[in-house]
């Protein structure tokens, strides 16, 4: 059974950068017909796609956050991850990593979250 | 970018209920439309992927219908385990884009 797990510090400064990492377990990353993305959702608000990176290696970015953000991934490990620069109060959010496929065109499996906070 | 607008935003209902929500999208995006379940502290779950067909494991009382611009998330018969927050999500495009959410409550 497929298992993604988010981990990264619950703290970032403002004006850093939030680096999280999602480790993917019985399954392959390299796989093909998949992709893997991240999705955020701020206090008390609903989800926001951040962008997806397909096994093929294109990436596709939240036009909000083009400028900010990278996904990447790490075969050798089976993990992808996330690096959102220049953050704000406003980035403050729980962040899920989660697994596509093309023939549902949906998120299928997603990580449990993990909060992170941007505070000095 | 493709906006998806969901109603209501909230929704009283009692056990037994049949309960339906609306998606919709800003433009045609054919079929390209899944819906979430979230429950508070939990990540969202699939319920229904390509507007009707449903996610292995869901159970049945759920379906989805519509194409275009318009679709429907329908509950048949509303169990306890289903009070929560409901979110189309549309995949047309290369940029995704969620709904901002239906919670239905307890009546």
């Amino acid at each position: 059974q497929l298992q993604l797990q988010e981990s990264g510090p619950g703290l970032v400064k403002p004006s850093e950068t939030l680096s999280l990492t999602c480790t993917v377990s019985g399954g392959s990353i390299s796989s093909s017909n998949y992709y893997w993305g991240w999705i955020r959702q701020s206090p008390g608000k609903g989800l926001e796609w951040i962008g997806c990176m397909y096994y093929s290696g294109s990436t596709y970015y939240n036009p909000s956050l083009q400028s900010r953000v990278t996904i990447s991934l790490v075969t050798s490990k089976n993990q992808f991850s996330l690096k959102l620069s220049s953050v704000t109060a406003a980035d403050t959010a729980v962040y899920y990593c989660a697994r596509g496929s093309d023939w549902n065109s949906a998120f299928d499996s997603w990580g449990q979250g993990t909060l992170v906070t941007v505070s000095s | 970018d493709i906006q998806m607008t969901q109603s209501p935003s909230s929704l009283s209902a009692s056990v037994g209920d049949r309960v339906t929500i609306t998606c919709r999208a800003s433009q045609s995006i054919r079929t390209f439309l899944s819906w979430y379940q979230q429950k508070p502290g939990k990540a969202p779950k699939l319920l229904i992927y390509a507007a009707s067909s449903l996610q292995s494991g869901v159970p049945s009382r759920f379906s989805g219908s519509g194409s275009g611009t318009d679709f429907i998330l329908t509950i048949s018969s509303l169990q306890p385990e289903d009070f929560a927050t409901y979110y189309c999500q549309q995949s047309s495009s290369t940029v995704w884009t969620f709904g901002q959410g239906t919670k239905v409550e307890v009546k």
